[in-house]
């Protein structure tokens, strides 16, 4: 079957510029799950769905970043007003259940802000 | 609040010589811990993970990991080495094996 798939995956924008990245789940996983690894660092924790809503958004650097699962599957992280220090490889993952099985992970969408 | 350490940003070792990656973990509860590697151009896959069953932990590709509570230490091993083994590898934190708080990571090289 197919695995987490991320849209674009590479995405080149200006500073000041709005940016949509998406990310297709496992079919039929609930969770699904955002990071953001700059480089030379680990993934960090960005914001996490069970389901449609957002279970936790703890980790959205501001009011900036903001992201969506209207349907429960399909989701799309937006970036308003880019900064060059949002610059960093945004990674997917997703899970049958929220805090019972395995994180699969995308492999990524690389966002440069010039 | 979980937090992660590990121990040396690169690691280098010959083909066939044990690989041993360190991870030590700060957590507040009792912690869900895992070890992932991530090769050049794909996605992070899951090594192996602790869930409190059993401290020592195997995993694919002939890793394995022992939980030591008292040293809150995840190291990784693998008794001998192989070329398809360079990547990179991070260890991981959860309190809830949810949200998970990852290292900085380790790129381990393999000499030939």
């Amino acid at each position: 079957g197919a695995g987490v798939s991320q849209t674009p995956s590479n995405k080149v924008t200006e500073k000041g510029k709005y940016v949509e990245l998406r990310c297709d789940p496992i079919s039929g996983h609930t969770a699904l799950y955002w990071y953001r690894q700059s480089l030379g660092q680990g993934p960090e924790f960005l914001i996490y769905f069970q389901g449609t809503g957002a279970a936790d958004d703890s980790g959205l650097p501001n009011d900036r970043f903001f992201a969506v699962r209207p349907e429960g599957s399909v989701s799309t992280l937006k970036i308003q007003r880019t900064e060059r220090g949002d610059s960093a490889v945004y990674l997917c993952a997703s899970s049958r259940i929220a805090g019972v099985n395995e994180q699969f992970f995308g492999p990524g969408t690389r966002l440069t802000v010039l | 609040a979980q937090s992660v350490t590990q121990l040396g940003s690169h690691v280098s070792v010959s083909e066939g010589a044990l690989v041993l990656l360190r991870c030590n973990y700060s957590s507040s509860v009792p912690p869900y811990l895992f070890w992932y590697v991530q090769y050049p151009n794909q996605g992070l896959q899951l090594l192996l993970k602790y869930t409190s069953a059993a401290t020592l932990v195997k995993g694919i590709n002939g890793f394995e990991a022992e939980f030591k509570k008292s040293e809150t230490s995840f190291h990784l091993t693998k008794p001998s080495a192989h070329m398809s083994d360079a990547a990179e590898y991070f260890c991981a934190v959860s309190a809830t094996n949810e949200k998970l708080t990852f290292g900085t990571g380790t790129r381990l090289t393999i000499i030939p």
